[in-house]
């Protein structure tokens, strides 16, 4: 079962940052935080993932709470392709079978608005 | 030049048929990924292969059968195929079992008459 909290929906304008929240309030010290999105009759695609620290890379940046208990994912210039389902996901750092398991919830239906 | 690739994507048939998907990862991935997207679009790993050899297998009918006759491909059969079988099927695939990152196909978009 999903162990994240998410919005289920959000609108952006083009051009500007979005900001997804994520709670993630029982996560443990082993578990990573890591996003997705699912663009309309596409598989999903990986954005980004973290463990504490702050994460930026092309795509986007992942600011990671103090207590790691909620996240948030930074879309700096949102354009109309990043129109999406994201995904916010918890997965236990291990080796094999645990740590290979991608459970999805919900997600956040983001529309890029002109 | 596709990363993961299924075959078909769109499959349409009647109940109680048996049919396959195929999935091909170019990649150079140990490991292999089936999972299904219902019609409320929650995504559920079914089952992954890591050297051809199956390390995840949730709670899944028997009448779906996993086969990997080497690390770039995996298949998925399905026997006895029923209405509610009718969903997205998506294959993926990660370098190894350290939890890198996994990378999807586009999906077989499956429905049962």
């Amino acid at each position: 079962d999903a162990k994240t909290t998410q919005p289920p929906s959000m609108d952006c304008a083009e051009g500007r940052a979005a900001n997804l929240p994520c709670n993630h309030s029982t996560i443990s010290g082993n578990e990573y935080v890591y996003w997705y999105r699912q663009i309309h009759s596409q598989g999903p695609q990986y954005i980004i993932h973290g463990l504490k620290n702050n994460e930026t890379n092309e795509m986007a940046s992942l600011i990671i709470t103090e207590d790691r208990k909620s996240s948030t994912l930074i879309l700096p210039h949102a354009t109309l392709r990043d129109t999406a389902v994201y995904y916010c996901i918890v997965r236990v750092s291990a080796f094999g079978a645990a740590g290979n398991k991608l459970t999805f919830g919900g997600g956040t239906r983001v529309l890029v608005k002109p | 030049d596709t990363a993961v690739s299924q075959t078909p994507k769109y499959l349409v048939t009647q109940m109680g048929n048996d049919k396959s998907i195929k999935c091909e990862q170019n990649l150079g991935h140990d490991t292999m990924y089936w999972y299904k997207q219902d019609s409320k679009k929650f995504l559920k790993i079914m089952f992954s292969y890591n050297n051809k050899e199956l390390i995840i297998n949730e709670t899944v009918p028997n009448r779906f059968s996993p086969k990997s006759p080497d690390k770039a491909h995996l298949n998925l059969h399905i026997n006895s195929l029923e209405l509610g079988d009718s969903a997205v099927y998506f294959c993926a695939s990660s370098p190894g079992i350290l939890g890198q990152p996994q990378h999807f196909g586009d999906g077989t978009r499956l429905s049962i008459l």
